[in-house]
């Protein structure tokens, strides 16, 4: 079977740097992907690694390491409009994705 | 290029009745997958679609079931609703691997 982990909660402060982490349990791996879901909204789609090493999209980059089972989403210069909550979900073994519990970002002021 | 368009948007149902949900993809995807998500659970898979064949399901029981028709439309169907089965409901639609597109859902209540 398939499971993820990542932190339920994380909080840090406008203009500053966060980073998610998830580690994964998967037979069968095709990728990371990263999505990001506003309270009310759909998830959105950020960001998808299948090969290791860092990716970057503008602020947001993601990281993956097969040996290690590990991934993490980094936000640099945070704004408010960032506090939602940011999965990492994983391929199955026929394309469907299983998605991690979630963590939700807070950004102060 | 429209979006992933789910209806309804909303909807109230009482135990036992049934619901069937409906599903349009964006206009070339021929995956569609669906999702529950409840506040408790997270997002947990329910099944998938492509060209009208379901590639894999998720563990829900059979109450739960599916269907996609040749233009790619997808329906979702709850026969015998239970309380728990409060959640939303959301639809994807994707062309690469690891890249999905979800409707906004359709937000079901069981009283």
């Amino acid at each position: 079977g398939q499971s993820l982990e990542q932190p339920s909660e994380v909080t840090a402060v406008e203009g500053a740097i966060v980073q998610i982490n998830c580690t994964y349990q998967t037979s069968g791996f095709y990728g990371l992907s990263w999505y990001q879901q506003h309270d009310g909204g759909a998830p959105t789609f950020l960001s998808y690694n299948a090969l290791d090493g860092l990716e970057e999209t503008g602020r947001f980059s993601s990281f993956l390491s097969r040996s290690d089972s590990y991934g993490y989403l980094l936000l640099q210069e945070l704004q408010m409009k960032d506090s939602a909550s940011y999965f990492c979900a994983v391929g199955g073994s026929q394309g469907n994705l299983i998605f991690g519990k979630g963590t939700k970002l807070s950004v102060k002021p | 290029k429209a979006g992933v368009t789910q209806t309804p948007r909303y909807l109230i149902k009482t135990r036992g009745q049934q619901v069937t949900l409906s599903c349009s993809p964006i206009s070339g995807h021929r995956s569609v997958s669906w999702y529950q998500q409840t506040p408790g659970q997270g997002l947990q898979f329910l099944f998938e679609y492509f060209s009208e064949t379901q590639r894999n399901k998720g563990n829900f029981p059979g109450r739960f079931s599916g269907r996609q028709f040749s233009n790619s439309r997808s329906e979702m169907n709850v026969s015998t609703l239970e309380l728990g089965d409060s959640a939303l409901y959301l639809c994807a639609s994707s062309l690469k691997t690891g890249e999905l597109f979800f409707g906004e859902g359709s937000r079901l209540t069981v009283l």
